[in-house]
C-alpha cells in the first residue's frame, strides 16, 4: 500500500512569490494534517483537513491557507513568501480525526526562500 | 493551550545502557501521548501510543498524570535505536490537533 506522498520533494521560491505544495494521503483516510519544521523549532500544526473542510488551524498568518479536494488528496499555499518560511513541511494522514488515531507521515517538501 | 515539552536535545548513551528520554505535557483535559521516531533518511512514525499500554522494539512509556510527564524508557539501548524522537500530544473534538515537542536525538554507541 502507498504511504502518504508529498510533491515537491524540494521547491526554491524567491521571497514574495506563492509556493504550493502538494499531499495525497493513504487511501482510505479523510483526515490530512500540514506541519511546518523550521530548524530548531521542531514540529508546528499549520492545519487540519478532513472531509474537504478546514478543521483547526495553527498559529499562522493568513498567507497560510490549503484546502481538501473530494479525493482527499490537499494542497497548501503559501502567499508572499518570507525568507522564515524555509522548512521542512510535512504532510500526515489518518482515518479519523480522532485522538487515538495513528497519523501516518509524508517525506515532507524541502521549501527554500531566497 | 497545550504544551510538549522534551527538555534534552541530545541524549547520548552506550549500547546495553538503560535508556530515558523526557517528556513533560501541560493540557488541562485528558491526554492523550505518544512517542513518534524518525529513523535516518526515513519518515516519521508511530513508535507508541499510551493507551495501548504496548512495549514497542523493547520500549515502554508511562504516563504520569500527577507529574504530567510521559517519559520513553528502553532498559538496555540497542545501536539500531539511534534516530530521533518525538513526544506528541493529541487534543480532543473539533480542535483535533496533535502537538509535538521539539524532539530529541538519541545516540547509541558501540
Amino acid at each position: 500500500e502507498a504511504g502518504v506522498t508529498q510533491s515537491p520533494t524540494h521547491l526554491i521560491k524567491t521571497r514574495g512569490q506563492q509556493a504550493t505544495l502538494r499531499c495525497s494521503p493513504i487511501s482510505g483516510h479523510t483526515s490530512v494534517y500540514w506541519y511546518q519544521q523550521a530548524l530548531g523549532l521542531g514540529l508546528q500544526f499549520l492545519l487540519w483537513y478532513d472531509e474537504g473542510e478546514e478543521r483547526n488551524r495553527g498559529n499562522f498568518p493568513p498567507r497560510f491557507s490549503g484546502r481538501q479536494f473530494p479525493n482527499y488528496s490537499s494542497e497548501l499555499n503559501v502567499n508572499a513568501l518570507e525568507l522564515e518560511d524555509s522548512a521542512l513541511y510535512l504532510c500526515a494522514s489518518s482515518s479519523l480525526g480522532y485522538r487515538n488515531t495513528e497519523a501516518f507521515f509524508g517525506q515532507g517538501t524541502r521549501l527554500t526562500v531566497v | 493551550a497545550q504544551r510538549v515539552t522534551q527538555p534534552e536535545k541530545l541524549l547520548s548513551v552506550f549500547k546495553g545502557a538503560p535508556v530515558e528520554l523526557k517528556c513533560n505535557y501541560s493540557y488541562s483535559g485528558s491526554p492523550e501521548l505518544f512517542w513518534y521516531v524518525q529513523y535516518s533518511r526515513q519518515r516519521l512514525q508511530l513508535l507508541l501510543r499510551h493507551i495501548s499500554r504496548e512495549s514497542i522494539k523493547g520500549f515502554t512509556a508511562d504516563l504520569n498524570k500527577g507529574e504530567t510527564s510521559f517519559h520513553l524508557k528502553k532498559p538496555f539501548a540497542q545501536e539500531e535505536d539511534s534516530a530521533m524522537y518525538y513526544c506528541a500530544l493529541a487534543s480532543g473534538g473539533s480542535n483535533y490537533k496533535l502537538t509535538f515537542g521539539k524532539g530529541t536525538l538519541l545516540t547509541v554507541n558501540p
